[in-house]
């Protein structure tokens, strides 16, 4: 059962371009939402992250805006370089469990 | 080094072998978590510990997996009997209590297993 949905599989964007990355869940017991960065070969590091109370995160070039109604949150990012080049991943922790439930990915590509 | 270490970053191993992997989370960091990333997927919870305690183990840990931390510091993930379908990366990750917030983890490189 897949409790966080990602979308789009995988996305290109010119340099300086904003790349939008949405994820959906369904467990209302989720209280806190990760976006997380991975490069080939390595661990995925936490990029920026947002509780529910809140409708918008704003670090750097990265925001998080959420929607609690609609269950829905996305990744943007500002002026995206080639440096941001990754897989994105979302995630939603649920606080009995104190385990992170990972959407499928996004493989970005940040074109010249 | 005050990141998650995990060794060795590579296995391959032949079908029916066992293999074992070590994890050193963060020194002041009590959670300690293992995840498991197939190929084209985000990463899958197995198991987690608090200090030497293991909390919670996913149903995809099938009875040839058993994980340890025995004095609430390193940890290891042992397969046991592997088979083709365990061929994924090993994810380590520790995390500090910090009270009723949950902060996220800090996760290692991994280790990649492939069994042939």
């Amino acid at each position: 059962q897949q409790q966080v949905k990602q979308s789009p599989q995988s996305l290109i964007v010119q340099k300086g371009g904003i790349s939008i990355i949405n994820c959906a869940y369904e467990n209302t017991a989720f209280d806190y939402f990760p976006w997380y960065q991975q490069f080939p070969g390595k661990g995925p590091a936490l990029l920026i992250a947002i509780r529910p109370d809140v409708s918008e995160k704003k670090e750097g070039r990265f925001t998080i805006s959420f929607n609690k109604s609609a269950k829905q949150f996305s990744l943007h990012i500002m002026d995206s370089q080639p440096g941001d080049s990754a897989t994105y991943f979302c995630a939603a922790h649920t606080g009995t469990a104190s385990k992170l439930t990972f959407g499928t990915g996004t493989r970005l590509q940040v074109t010249l | 080094d005050t990141g998650v270490s995990q060794d060795p970053r590579h296995k391959i191993t032949k079908r029916g072998q066992n293999v074992t992997f070590r994890c050193d989370p963060i020194s002041e960091h009590n959670r300690l978590y293992w995840y498991r990333q197939t190929l084209g997927q985000g990463p899958e919870f197995l198991t987690y510990f608090q200090n030497e305690a293991q909390l919670e183990k996913s149903r995809l840990l099938s009875d040839r997996f058993s994980a340890e931390r025995p004095k609430g510091s390193f940890s290891t993930l042992e397969i046991q009997r592997t088979e083709q379908g365990d061929s994924a990366m090993y994810l380590c990750a520790s995390s500090p209590v910090t009270g009723a917030l949950f902060y996220g983890y800090t996760f290692g490189s991994g280790t990649r297993l492939t069994v042939v």
